[in-house]
């Protein structure tokens, strides 16, 4: 399935540390997302990766994408209590996105 | 701009009731996404509307799940006959032109 499955299931990091995150999927993508969802409720879209892209940065984020391994990775520096929430990776293919269960962070003061 | 409004918020029914859930995609988006979420999980995808083409329905569980867009741009699902297992976070999300996809705060279904 197209499904992005992350790694790990929940992640616990002090404030200040960085946490990574990491997405396998199974078939051929025009691009992967990464979103954010706090609380249960509505997803926040954090940044799209094109499958001719290798990297991408967004503030304190950057995002790396193989598709020769069919990847990406998740990485937010210099963690903030206000990062605390769910991350889901989402490849995107004809016009779907297909979402795992996500990555739980919990960032401690 | 305004974004993505779903109605109600919350939602708590008895178990046989119909329900209908509104979702109000932002103006101008021709692509619709209708997901579902139990506690939890990730989303499962249940329909998709794209101008007036015929939706993707293939993620809809059950023939008690129906979904409509009026004039390209409202939808309503619409459950009918709830059950216990139908209680999740229903989410709609519009797409513009590009691939992003733009999220409301979804309707909380609780089947009693």
């Amino acid at each position: 399935s197209q499904q992005g499955e992350e790694d790990p299931q929940a992640l616990s990091i002090q404030e200040g540390e960085n946490a990574t995150m990491n997405c396998s999927y199974k078939t051929s993508i025009n691009n992967l997302q990464w979103y954010r969802q706090n609380s249960g409720r509505g997803l926040v879209h954090l940044i799209l990766i094109r499958s001719n892209e290798r990297e991408k940065h967004s503030g304190r984020l950057r995002v790396t994408l193989d598709t020769s391994k069919k990847s990406s990775s998740l990485l937010i520096t210099a963690s903030r209590a206000a990062d605390t929430a769910s991350y889901f990776c989402a490849p995107f293919g004809r016009y779907k996105l297909s979402f795992g269960a996500g990555t739980t962070v919990t960032v401690r003061a | 701009g305004a974004g993505v409004s779903q109605s109600p918020s919350n939602k708590v029914t008895e178990k046989g009731k119909d329900v209908e859930l509104r979702c109000d995609p932002i103006s101008g988006h021709t692509a619709l996404y209708w997901y579902r979420q139990s506690l939890g999980q990730g989303l499962e995808f249940l329909i998709y509307f794209q101008g007036n083409s015929a939706p993707d329905k293939s993620g809809l569980p059950s023939d008690r799940f129906s979904a409509e867009r009026t004039g390209g741009s409202v939808s309503t699902l619409t459950i009918q006959r709830t059950q216990q297992e139908d209680s999740a976070v229903y989410l709609c999300a519009s797409r513009d032109s590009g691939d992003t996809q733009y999220f409301g705060p979804g309707t909380r279904l609780t089947v009693l």
